[in-house]
C-alpha cells in the first residue's frame, strides 16, 4: 500500500541553524501539507501546497518557514533559523484532492532544537 | 483555536464492549470530518470519514455518526479490541484543505 515517507526520523540542531525536513508524498497525490505537534499539544496545520504554490498557511508559518517541491517526488519544509520553540514532531501529509479528500500522514520527523 | 474539541482526554473500556469517542465543533461551515488513530512517535493513521451530507458512515467495527444540528460527531468501535488502544483524533476539513484537529482522546482497551 502506498504511503507517505519522511526523513530524517529525528533531527537535532542548535538554535539559529537551518533545517530541512523531507517528505515523499504518495505518488498520485496532488495536495501536500505540513503539520506539527508540540509535545502534549494538538496537531496544528502549518501549510498546504498545490500546483507549486502555497494554498493556505497558518499564523505559525512565518518568514522563517518555506516549502518547496524540488522535483517530482520530494516535498520539503525548511526552517531558516530554528528557535527552541520549533521543537516538535513535524508531519507531512498528502491527498488526491483538497477539502473532501482524505489526507494521509507520514511517520513524522522529531525536531529537537538545543 | 477551539473550533474542534474532544472533551474527554481518556477513555477506558473492557475488551469486547463498545467504545464511544466524542467530538464537538463550532464552525457550521465544516463539511468533512475525519477520525485518525495515533500511536506514540508515529503519524496519524486515517480511520474513517464522513461528509456533512450524511449522518452515518460505517466501516467494519468503526461507525461515525454526525449530528449537524448539535455540531457533534462520535466514533463507535464495536467490539473493542486491545489493539485499538491509542490516541484518537477527530479533525474537520476547513478552507484550503487544512485539517483542524481536536486535542485527542486516549483509548485504553483492557483484556
Amino acid at each position: 500500500e502506498p504511503e507517505v515517507t519522511q526523513t530524517p526520523s529525528h533531527q537535532v540542531t542548535q538554535m539559529g541553524q537551518e533545517v530541512i525536513l523531507r517528505c515523499v508524498p504518495i505518488s498520485n497525490h496532488l495536495y501536500f501539507y505540513w503539520y506539527r505537534q508540540i509535545l502534549g499539544q494538538k496537531v496544528e496545520f502549518l501549510v498546504s501546497f498545490y500546483n507549486n504554490e502555497i494554498s493556505e498557511k497558518s499564523e505559525i508559518f512565518d518568514d522563517q518557514f518555506s516549502v518547496e517541491r524540488p522535483d517530482g517526488s520530494n516535498f520539503t519544509l525548511k526552517i531558516r533559523s530554528t528557535k527552541l520553540e520549533d521543537s516538535a514532531m513535524y508531519f507531512c501529509a498528502s491527498s488526491e484532492g483538497d477539502n473532501t479528500d482524505t489526507q494521509y500522514f507520514g511517520p513524522g520527523t522529531r525536531l529537537t532544537v538545543l | 483555536d477551539q473550533q474542534v474539541k474532544q472533551n474527554s482526554p481518556s477513555l477506558s473500556v473492557q475488551e469486547g464492549r463498545i467504545s464511544i469517542l466524542n467530538c464537538d465543533y463550532t464552525n457550521s461551515m465544516f463539511d468533512y470530518f475525519l477520525w485518525y488513530k495515533k500511536y506514540p512517535a508515529e503519524g496519524p493513521t486515517f480511520l474513517i470519514s464522513i461528509s456533512s451530507i450524511k449522518d452515518k458512515n460505517e466501516d467494519g467495527r468503526f461507525t461515525v455518526f454526525l449530528n449537524k444540528s448539535a455540531k457533534h460527531l462520535s466514533l463507535h468501535i464495536v467490539p473493542s479490541q486491545p489493539g485499538d488502544s491509542a490516541v484518537y483524533f477527530c479533525a474537520a476539513s476547513a478552507e484550503g484543505g487544512k485539517l483542524i484537529f481536536g486535542q485527542g482522546t486516549e483509548l485504553s482497551v483492557k483484556p
